[in-house]
């Protein structure tokens, strides 16, 4: 079995200061994990991934996560926040490889910018 | 550029009357999904394609079903609306990697379904 849990259901930074989204994760292997972004009224887009290669993962837009097994967590960062930011996050773990991979998702981060 | 289309991208339906959300995509992809995202959760797997296999998960409610005519096209069909079908649709495709994993789920836009 495996999960994810985000943290902080909603968090909120003044524009231009560090961003952090954490979650962790439980597996019982080793997994592949992701974090998506969703704007409002869209679907979800990739922000990176990992996939048992580089801890640090670097993803679109400035964000980078860092895997760290020790610690069962993969949270998600950004030394500057821009207004554009502001949207739901989804941390997600990937399913047993059956042939047929589905989705574990957190239940999201809302990220508020002040300007 | 290759990407996950869905259409329309808001839809309204009555109360009862059967509704048809369509997906396509340009990525080549086997593998399609049909997720449902009610307000403030988190995407729910509803069903998926493995090539022209059909993979229903087990609380997906009989009322939705899905076609994929061919590898570009997926649709998902409701009988029978309810008020609590109202909620965002999401279309997603990944191909299956060279080492028999499934690659990352590339998402469409989404269908906001509205329901009278």
């Amino acid at each position: 079995a495996q999960s994810v849990t985000q943290l902080d259901s909603h968090v909120s930074v003044s524009e231009g200061t560090p961003v952090l989204l954490r979650c962790n994760y439980s597996s019982s292997y080793s997994p592949s994990l992701f974090w998506y972004v969703q704007h409002p009224n869209k679907g979800l887009q990739l922000l990176l991934k990992y996939t048992s290669a580089a801890t640090l993962v670097k993803g679109i837009n400035g964000f980078e996560a860092e895997f760290k097994k020790s610690e069962t967590s993969f949270h998600l960062t950004k030394p500057s926040a821009h207004m554009s930011d502001a949207a739901e996050y989804f941390c997600v773990v990937s399913g047993p490889n059956f042939g047929n991979e589905k989705l574990t998702f957190g239940t999201g981060t809302r990220l508020t910018i002040i300007p | 550029d290759a990407m996950v289309i869905q259409n329309p991208r808001y839809q309204v339906t009555q109360f009862g009357k059967p509704v048809t959300l369509s997906c396509s995509q340009t990525l080549n992809h086997n593998v399609m999904y049909w997720y449902q995202q009610k307000s403030s959760q988190a995407p729910k797997l509803l069903f998926h394609y493995y090539d022209k296999d059909f993979n229903n998960e087990a609380d997906t409610p009989d009322n939705f079903q899905s076609r994929r005519p061919n590898t570009s096209f997926c649709f998902l069909d409701i009988r029978s609306p309810g008020l609590g079908d109202a909620a965002m649709y999401l279309c997603a495709t990944s191909r299956e990697g060279r080492t028999g994993g499934i690659d990352t789920q590339y998402f469409g836009p989404g269908t906001r379904l509205t329901v009278l």
